[in-house]
């Protein structure tokens, strides 16, 4: 069964950059893209960026744009998203999502979820 | 600007059925979104994907109970059968964008 396992919860100060792991079982991961979304506390949910874990290729939000990098081990079957110059409003839970369809050769991909991470909570706080 | 509306709150009893509601803002009507579910203090859960006339697909494991429908610029998640394992947060979602979520409380 298709597993998505996440990356403990961490603590850091402003400034600093948190990296977190998502590591996949009971697919073939370079197949699919995966992406990356977050939820602050008492917010809406919020998507980040995605990869394509076939050929590496990452689109992020445009809020994000500069300051996240999302990467991928496709001998680890795990991505990673890295936000740097962290502040207190990222502080939030973090969850890597799988997307719904089969990368096709021309690199399409749904935008649609349908296996989600654990979540990892990173607090920000001096 | 695609945005999606849903209602912050419902409510529904033990047993009966309860219909939510995802609008997808003006322009948008045939974009098919995403459901899913958020248990308290647990991470999300993908429900189905609902396309613009209708039909849809259930994720691994979803009970018969979980079904959608749309019409217009609406999408609806009908829960019946309500169990108390059904409170929780309901997001609707397409590519980039989720809509506010709906807290469901089963009475």
């Amino acid at each position: 069964q298709v597993q998505l396992v996440q990356s403990g919860a961490e603590v850091k100060k402003p400034g600093a950059s948190v990296k977190v792991s998502c590591k996949a079982s009971g697919y073939t991961f370079t197949s699919y893209a995966m992406h990356w979304v977050r939820q602050a506390p008492g917010q809406r949910l919020e998507w980040m960026g995605w990869i394509n874990a076939g050929n590496g290729n990452t689109k992020y939000s445009q809020k994000f744009q500069g300051r996240v990098t999302i990467t991928r081990d496709t001998s680890a079957s795990t991505a990673y998203m890295e936000l740097s110059s962290l502040r207190s409003e990222d502080t939030a839970v973090y969850y890597c999502a799988r997307d719904l369809a089969r990368i096709t050769t021309s690199g399409y991909y749904s935008g649609y979820f349908d296996y989600w991470g654990q979540g990892t909570l990173v607090t920000v706080s001096s | 600007q695609l945005v999606l509306t849903q209602s912050p709150s419902a409510s529904a009893s033990l047993g009966a059925s309860v219909k939510l509601t995802c609008t997808l803002s003006s322009g948008h009507s045939s974009y098919a979104i995403a459901w899913h579910q958020q248990q308290p203090e647990k991470g999300p859960r993908y429900l189905m994907k609902l396309n613009s006339d209708g039909s849809h697909s259930k994720g691994d494991g979803i009970p018969d109970r979980f079904s959608g429908s749309s019409s217009g610029a609406e999408r609806y998640l009908t829960i019946s059968s309500l169990q108390s394992e059904d409170e929780a947060d309901y997001y609707c979602q397409t590519p980039g964008v989720f809509g506010g979520g709906t807290k469901l409380t089963v009475l």
